[in-house]
């Protein structure tokens, strides 16, 4: 069974770097096609695809917020750490993590985290 | 960047409707469409991938089709657990774009 669970800040105040960490079970980045990526959702607002790593290392981002993110993973832990710099007002959301299956959709997703930007 | 339109925003229907949403793209996507259903304050659910494709357990009321760059998403009578937003995703390329959501609401 695959589960994924978010976990990090929940308030970061505007300049800062947000650091994100997904940590998964029941499927390991060592099998080829694994991948995990981020997708956030403001409140009340869609959903926003934000990165995506490869069990490769291949690492895709989104291009509205390429110059701001960071992904990465840790195999033996199981983890995958995304970074958001520069928060801004802007970016308080849900922070999802979700694994990539064979087919390329994200079909299991964590339970999401709630990260507000405020001084 | 690709671009994912849904139509409309908000559907109202009741219980045994069919109902039908829109999905268009800025450019052909071929069948890299998915579509997830979300309800208020859950992560969403993958309905169906490759334009068509059932995910497992996904109930045979909910179907989908369309190419290139227009795609529906149909549920052939809508029961009470239907009642949520729903988005599609072009997973072509390098890129995931999510569309902006069609809310469907209790008649």
């Amino acid at each position: 069974q695959i589960t994924l669970k978010e976990s990090g800040p929940t308030l970061v105040k505007p300049t800062q770097t947000l650091t994100l960490t997904c940590t998964f079970s029941g499927f390991s980045f060592s099998a080829s096609g694994v991948g995990v990526g981020w997708i956030r959702q403001p409140p009340g607002k869609a959903l926003d695809w934000l990165a995506l790593i490869h069990w490769d290392d291949d690492k895709w981002y989104s291009p509205s917020l390429k110059s701001r993110l960071t992904i990465t993973k840790d195999t033996s832990k199981n983890q995958v750490v995304l970074t958001l710099t520069n928060m801004d007002p802007e970016d308080t959301a849900t922070y999802y993590c979700a694994h990539l299956d064979a087919q390329g959709t994200f079909d299991i997703w964590g339970q999401g985290t709630m990260v507000t930007v405020s001084s | 960047d690709i671009q994912m339109t849904q139509s409309p925003s908000t559907l109202a229907a009741s219980v045994g409707d069919r109902v039908t949403i829109t999905c268009r793209a800025s450019q052909s996507i071929d069948a890299w469409l998915a579509w997830y259903q979300q309800k208020p304050g859950k992560a969403p659910k993958l309905l169906i991938y490759r334009v068509s494709s059932l995910e497992t357990g996904v109930p045979s009321r909910f179907s989908g089709s369309g190419s290139g760059t227009e795609f529906t998403l149909t549920i052939s009578s809508l029961q009470p657990d239907d009642f949520a937003t729903y988005y599609c995703q072009q997973y072509g390329g390098y890129s995931k774009t999510f569309g902006q959501g069609t809310k469907v609401e209790v008649k």
